[in-house]
């Protein structure tokens, strides 16, 4: 079966630009979930959608960071303009709602570098 | 959801059994112990999970206490393979959020 699959899995982009990480969960799941890693901070949740709608984007570290479900099958989470201190992994996790383990399923991560 | 404490890192030998600690001494009723675990570079991984009575799967066994404020997991026969971070979580069951802490780094050693 084939898990959650993110991609780009490596992007060096220079600051001001703008990056696009995309994120295709499992199919039947009906909850998306990005989070991102650094060394300092560990793991952040940064969104997270029920059924293609946003529920919580508490996390989310400011304006310049934008994400969209536009279907059950994709989502993407948007960067403009990059800075440095957004070079982190950031992770997309899918699970399926109240049922189950209440198990979250992640991908192998985008590893984003802002030079 | 409720916080935990875990040790910053651990060692273990190889073959023998690796016992991580949590302590979860906020937990409500309704929450959940759950374990992760993140393997270098790669995207976490569920373990198991448990309410209040013990749990065991093909992976790992966990031991939560009576009072529910502290548990244990067992990797039975740790292998260098099971090297990783080892996370501590309670949440909800039916929320889905999941806040990961620092949790414990297992080192394996042969």
């Amino acid at each position: 079966d084939a898990g959650v699959i993110q991609s780009p899995r490596h992007e060096v982009t220079e600051m001001g630009q703008e990056v696009t990480l995309r994120c295709k969960p499992i199919s039947g799941h009906n909850s998306l979930f990005w989070y991102r890693q650094t060394m300092m901070r560990g793991l952040e949740l940064l969104i997270y959608f029920n059924n293609n709608v946003p529920i919580d984007d508490s996390g989310m570290p400011e304006d310049r960071f934008s994400a969209k479900m536009p279907n059950a099958s994709f989502s993407t989470l948007k960067i403009q303009p990059s800075e440095p201190r957004d070079s982190a992994v950031y992770f997309c996790a899918s699970s399926p709602t109240g049922v189950g383990t209440g198990e979250l399923f992640f991908g192998e991560g985008s590893r984003l570098t802002v030079l | 959801d409720a916080k935990t404490t875990q040790p910053p890192s651990m060692d273990c030998a190889e073959g023998r059994a690796a016992n991580l600690p949590c302590n979860h001494s906020t937990i409500s009723g309704n929450e959940y112990v759950y374990w992760y675990r993140q393997i270098h570079s790669q995207g976490p991984q569920y373990i198991i999970h448990g309410l209040k009575n013990n749990e065991t799967n093909e992976m790992a066994s966990l031991i939560i206490t009576e009072d529910r404020k502290s548990s244990t997991l067992i990797l039975p026969h740790a292998t260098l393979r099971d090297t990783a971070v080892y996370y501590c979580i309670v949440r909800v069951y039916a929320g889905n959020m999941l806040t990961f802490g620092g949790g414990t780094r297992l080192m394996v050693k042969p």
